[in-house]
């Protein structure tokens, strides 16, 4: 149980394109839904947190025009990556609770690398 | 800020050698932590989560201590695999319910 699915898992697209990644919990509902982007060798830094039906809260630093959030159902989040730049390139995990105040673990998807030409 | 610090960045053993992965966090006021695994490449596997009133948590070959007042966290394997070869990250989940994440150890078992 506790599944997270990711897709894409690797994309490679031009400078000023616009992609879209999505994050599903498959068997259970996740109220709350993580973005994390991790860069080679380094760890894992929050860049926001949604929950459902409501506006994500972005960490400090994080563009929240340039990182587009939207987490309509309990089952699903999208993070939009708009006009992506070289620098952008990274790798992007998703990762879902069942519960902002429970105890219960998050779960994380098997993670997207972007890769902007 | 949470900070959280692994110790070592990188282990090498025989098989069948017990790992002992350490992890530190600077503010004590944790929720609860997690300990993770991550393949090269890919997403991030839950191992064990201990409740910050637990001292200790077991899954099979794994055992997580957790001392909170003094910042610490310990991942024993025993017996390690090759399949073990992996890198672990240790992620406290403060008060506010976000998880803070070490840069990992990288763990290579020689078969």
């Amino acid at each position: 149980g506790a599944v997270v699915s990711q897709h894409p898992s690797w994309v490679i697209c031009k400078s000023g394109t616009s992609v879209k990644i999505e994050c599903r919990s498959l068997d259970f509902q996740a109220t709350t839904m993580f973005w994390y982007r991790q860069f080679p060798k380094q760890s894992l830094m929050l860049m926001a947190t949604s929950n459902e039906g409501s506006k994500a809260t972005y960490e400090q630093g994080v563009e929240k025009d340039k990182f587009l959030i939207n987490h309509a159902s309990l089952t699903l989040s999208t993070l939009t990556v708009t006009s992506a730049h070289p620098e952008d390139s990274s790798f992007y995990i998703c990762s879902a609770s069942s519960g902002v105040g429970s105890n219960q673990p998050q779960h994380f998807g098997d993670g997207t690398r972007l890769s902007i030409l | 800020k949470q900070e959280v610090t692994q110790i070592p960045a990188a282990l090498s053993v025989p098989e069948g050698e017990n790992l002992v992965l350490n992890c530190s966090f600077t503010d004590s006021a944790i929720y609860n932590l997690q300990w993770f695994r991550q393949d090269p490449g890919k997403g991030l596997t839950s191992l064990l989560l201990i409740q910050s009133s637990q001292r200790e948590q077991t899954s099979g070959r794994l055992n997580a201590s957790l001392d909170k007042s003094s910042g610490r966290s310990t991942l024993y394997i025993a017996a390690s695999q090759p399949g073990d070869s992996a890198t672990y990250l240790c992620a406290p989940r403060s008060n506010d319910y976000k998880l803070s994440f070490g840069a990992g150890t990288t763990v290579t078992v020689r078969a």
